[in-house]
């Protein structure tokens, strides 16, 4: 099974910061590496999809990069509504696996 | 516009069975593939199990393997999940989710989820 780690766990921010989310894949994913956002009580929702792309609707301050094992999330101009939890997950393969979760606090 | 709807969350006995519901609309359900992804209380997102739009792919986690079972009915528009022999670990908020267009399967839309809490 391909193991997801996030890193941060959680990360302390103020509105109008750039916040960095790091995702690693135990092994090559290729960019099929999607990026989901939780409020609490809520159900997930997409964000990026195929490391990089936008999900339609999504705010342009929210991007993605990487490729193969290493990706990240940013979120520029950070708002009162990023505060949430982030979640990646590699869907190039069976079983399909999330990361552990990066909480997004406001400092 | 895409809704889902779960169902059938419930208190259970350990050891017991339930069948979770998923009732799609707003888009071609027959053409799209399905998964579940469950959260315990206060945990992280587990991936659980996927369907094939026309039901010739299936595939489970090896935490449920041999006790849930996936299936769907194209007909009425519903996804299905039959779960049995209940743990107190199988205790979290169920959520169906549909597989988006572009070839890279990811989650487009998700259900509002459903609680299921086994406790004797």
């Amino acid at each position: 099974d391909i193991q997801m780690t996030q890193s941060p766990s959680s990360l302390s921010a103020s509105v109008g910061d750039r916040v960095i989310i790091t995702c690693r894949a135990s092994q090559s994913i290729s960019n099929y590496l999607s990026w989901y956002q939780q409020i609490p009580g809520k159900a997930p929702k997409l964000l990026v999809y195929g490391a990089s792309t936008l999900e339609g609707g999504v705010p342009t301050r929210f991007s993605g990069s990487g490729s193969v094992t290493e990706f990240t999330l940013t979120i520029n101009n950070l708002q009162p509504e990023d505060f949430a939890t982030y979640y990646c997950q590699q869907s190039d393969s069976f079983p399909r696996t999330f990361g552990q979760g990066t909480r997004v606090e406001i400092k | 516009e895409v809704q889902l709807l779960e169902s059938g969350g419930d208190l259970v006995q350990p050891g017991g069975s339930l069948r979770l519901s998923c009732v799609a609309s707003g888009f071609v359900f027959s053409t799209y593939g399905m998964h579940w992804v469950r959260q315990a209380p206060g945990k992280g997102l587990e991936w659980l199990s996927y369907i094939s739009g026309s039901s010739s792919s299936t595939y489970y986690s090896d935490s449920v393997k041999g006790r849930f079972s996936i299936s769907r009915d194209n007909a009425d528009n519903s996804l299905h999940l039959q779960m049995h022999s209940l743990r107190v670990e199988d205790t979290a908020v169920y959520y169906c989710a549909r597989v988006g267009r572009g070839g890279y399967r990811q989650l487009d839309y998700w259900g509002l989820g459903t609680l299921v809490t086994v406790s004797s």
